[in-house]
């Protein structure tokens, strides 16, 4: 159980185009869904906190209007990356909380931008 | 503030011996702690976590970790390292006061030699 998934696993896409991640919780709902940005050989970075029916808590120094968080359901939350440039590229990855709190990670999506 | 710090970048071991791999941490309250494992391109999994019960924790793997108060620290060990261990670890302490955001670790490169 608890297992959270993405779509797409990785994507390519042009300078300027925006890009739509997805998040589901397949076997469990989840009130909250996290999204943490991974540069290459560095740790996770929590980007903003996301809570069904609300709107995204975004962390200090991160763009609510470049990265558009929405969690329409107890068991989907998007991420879409609007005008993506060059240095967007990077691994994003979401983590849905079960029972006791406890975040389940989804497998991540590596976005790069040309 | 909550915080987490692992001493090395990188851990080389041999296959079949022990390893060690340092975290410390930093909280003004009783932490929830956990070690997550992520292999290359994926997304992390749960090693095992500590959460005010017993000090040494059991987790998958054959890995254990032990909270010790007195030296603020959560090390992960195993007795054999397998050649499927090398990945990157990370040590992770939870902001209950945050609504259990995760704080991450700058992450330990395991390498495992034949």
């Amino acid at each position: 159980g608890a297992v959270v998934s993405q779509h797409p696993s990785w994507v390519i896409c042009k300078s300027g185009t925006s890009v739509k991640i997805e998040c589901r919780s397949l076997d469990f709902q989840a009130t909250t869904m996290f999204w943490y940005r991974q540069f290459p050989k560095q740790s996770l970075m929590l980007m903003a906190t996301s809570n069904e029916g609300s709107k995204a808590t975004y962390e200090q120094g991160v763009e609510k209007d470049k990265f558009l968080i929405n969690h329409a359901s107890l068991t989907l939350s998007t991420l879409t990356v609007t005008s993506a440039h060059p240095e967007d590229s990077s691994f994003y990855i979401c983590s849905a909380t079960g029972r006791d709190n406890e975040q389940f990670f989804g497998p991540g999506t590596r976005l790069t931008v040309l | 503030a909550q915080s987490v710090t692992q001493l090395d970048s990188h851990v080389s071991v041999s296959e079949g011996t022990p390893v060690l791999l340092r975290c410390n941490y930093s909280s003004s309250y009783s932490p929830s702690l956990f070690w997550y494992v992520q292999h290359p391109n994926k997304g992390l999994q749960l090693l095992l976590k500590y959460t005010s019960a017993a000090t040494l924790v059991k987790g998958i793997n054959g890995f254990e970790a032990e909270f010790k108060k007195s030296e603020t620290s959560f090390h992960l060990t195993k007795p054999s390292a397998h050649m499927s261990d090398a990945a990157e670890y990370f040590c992770v302490v939870s902001d209950r006061r945050r609504g259990g955001k995760l704080i991450f670790g700058q992450g330990t490169e395991l390498s495992v030699k034949p």
